[in-house]
């Protein structure tokens, strides 16, 4: 049963634009939510997170956003560089253990 | 402070075969994670350990296994290797922080490949 959903399995966006990937969980007992990026043979990268209390976190130019009500999660990539493509994984925390999406390949486009 | 170590970084393994990959955690941190990623499937979270206690388990069948010594470097054995454990596995080690901070760093993984 995948807690967390990752709809889309790629995305493309020119560089200099806004890069928006996607994220939606089912288990509302999710209180701590991440960002990681996955370059090829390399683990995955930790990139921002967002806290259950909040809506949203800004760190340069990435802006995770979290509404609970729709039980979505998004992250914003302002403006896009060809260096930030690679794979995205969202994950949600729920007591000690983390559940990770699908993943989102981003490709930037110079 | 260096990061998570995977070794090995590549195995090799037939069908029926046992395999052991070993991980080291960033210096300081008590847990650790394990995880399989295949194509599609994204991280499937295998065990967690604790000092040295396993905290949290997926749902995988008991071939596979763990374990976590005292300072903190964490095994995971596969036994009776099928043509479907083939996966990066990776390992992931955090510092249990305050809630806010609590954040896991991946190691490379292990790439294995079961013929």
């Amino acid at each position: 049963d995948q807690q967390v959903k990752q709809n889309s399995p790629s995305l493309s966006v020119q560089e200099g634009r806004i890069s928006i990937l996607n994220c939606d969980y089912t288990n509302s007992m999710f209180d701590y939510f991440l960002w990681y990026k996955k370059y090829p043979a390399e683990g995955p990268t930790f990139l921002i997170s967002i806290s259950s209390i909040k809506d949203k976190n800004e760190d340069g130019r990435f802006t995770v956003f979290l509404n609970k009500s729709a039980k979505h999660l998004s992250l914003h990539i302002v403006p896009s560089q060809p260096g930030d493509s690679a794979v995205y994984f969202c994950a949600a925390r729920n007591g000690n253990q983390f559940y990770f999406g699908t993943g989102t390949s981003l490709t930037v486009i110079p | 402070k260096a990061g998570v170590t995977q070794t090995p970084r590549y195995l090799i393994k037939t069908r029926g075969q046992q395999v052991t990959l070993s991980c080291s955690p960033i210096s300081g941190h008590r847990s650790v994670s394990w995880y399989q990623q295949t194509p599609g499937q994204g991280l499937q979270f295998l065990f967690e350990y604790f000092s040295e206690t396993q905290r949290n388990k997926g749902n995988f069948p008991g071939r596979f296994s763990g374990r976590q010594f005292s300072n903190s470097r964490s095994e995971m054995n596969v036994s009776t290797l099928e043509l479907g454990d083939s996966a990066l596995y990776l390992c992931a080690s955090r510092s249990q922080g305050l809630a806010g901070t609590d954040t896991q760093y991946f190691g490379p993984g292990t790439r294995l490949t079961v013929l």
